[in-house]
């Protein structure tokens, strides 16, 4: 089946400084990349989205950026806040409803 | 404001209760939902789709006695854990996908198994 991974299972940020969250996937047919953002004891929360026919979608102090070329999707975070500290997963659908994630990737924000 | 609410947010029981989680969709009829587990420090996985007027769907792997889907009308979805043990502790979260949107996730329900 499809796999989705992510680079990095940590990673620790002042606050104020940019975080940058990697994630790999091997389904070449996936065409629609979402991240979540999960505190802890809640569901995933919606961050933005990209579809295969771009390669960066901006959104409020977060952009995604998408390699399809080496099946990489990033997630940056512009001036990162304490209340951006959660596990942040990516997933990914091939047009068949259904989403696969990733492994998710804890940062913690340094005050 | 919230698009699904999950009911209810935790369970404690005893092994052999069956135990049942509503999912409700508030802002659009949704025709599909899906429900997902999700273990300590692990990622969510899939367990069934959930559709409207049929039979759910479920993923490889997942006892469909074990996990009983109701999806009677286009707000609301309930998983059934029947005769729960210990090992079906876990975090259970549903999600709705509204058409040409990403799914929106509940808040999920912590079901704890003594």
């Amino acid at each position: 089946g499809e796999s989705v991974g992510l680079h990095l299972p940590t990673l620790s940020v002042q606050e104020g400084d940019n975080s940058i969250i990697n994630c790999a996937y091997s389904n070449s047919a996936s065409d629609y990349f979402i991240w979540y953002k999960q505190e802890s004891g809640k569901g995933p929360q919606f961050i933005i989205d990209i579809r295969s026919n771009m390669d960066k979608r901006q959104g409020q102090r977060v952009t995604v950026l998408l390699n399809k070329t080496v099946k990489h999707l990033s997630l940056q975070i512009a001036a990162t806040q304490p209340g951006d500290s959660a596990v942040y997963f990516c997933a990914e659908t091939s047009g068949a409803n259904n989403l696969f994630f990733g492994t998710g990737t804890r940062l913690t924000v340094i005050p | 404001g919230a698009v699904v609410s999950q009911h209810p947010s935790r369970v404690i029981c005893k092994s052999g209760t069956s135990v049942k989680i509503e999912c409700r969709s508030l802002d659009f009829q949704a025709t599909t939902m899906f429900w997902y587990r999700q273990f300590p420090k692990q990622s969510l996985m899939l367990m069934a789709t959930s559709n409207e007027g049929s039979k759910a769907t479920y993923e490889q792997g997942v006892e469909k006695d074990k996990f009983l889907i109701n999806h009677a009308s286009l707000t609301l979805s309930t998983l059934t854990v029947t005769s729960a043990h210990p090992e079906d502790s876990s975090f259970y979260i549903c999600s709705i996908q509204g058409q040409n949107q990403p799914q929106h996730f509940g808040d999920g329900t912590r079901l704890s198994i003594l």
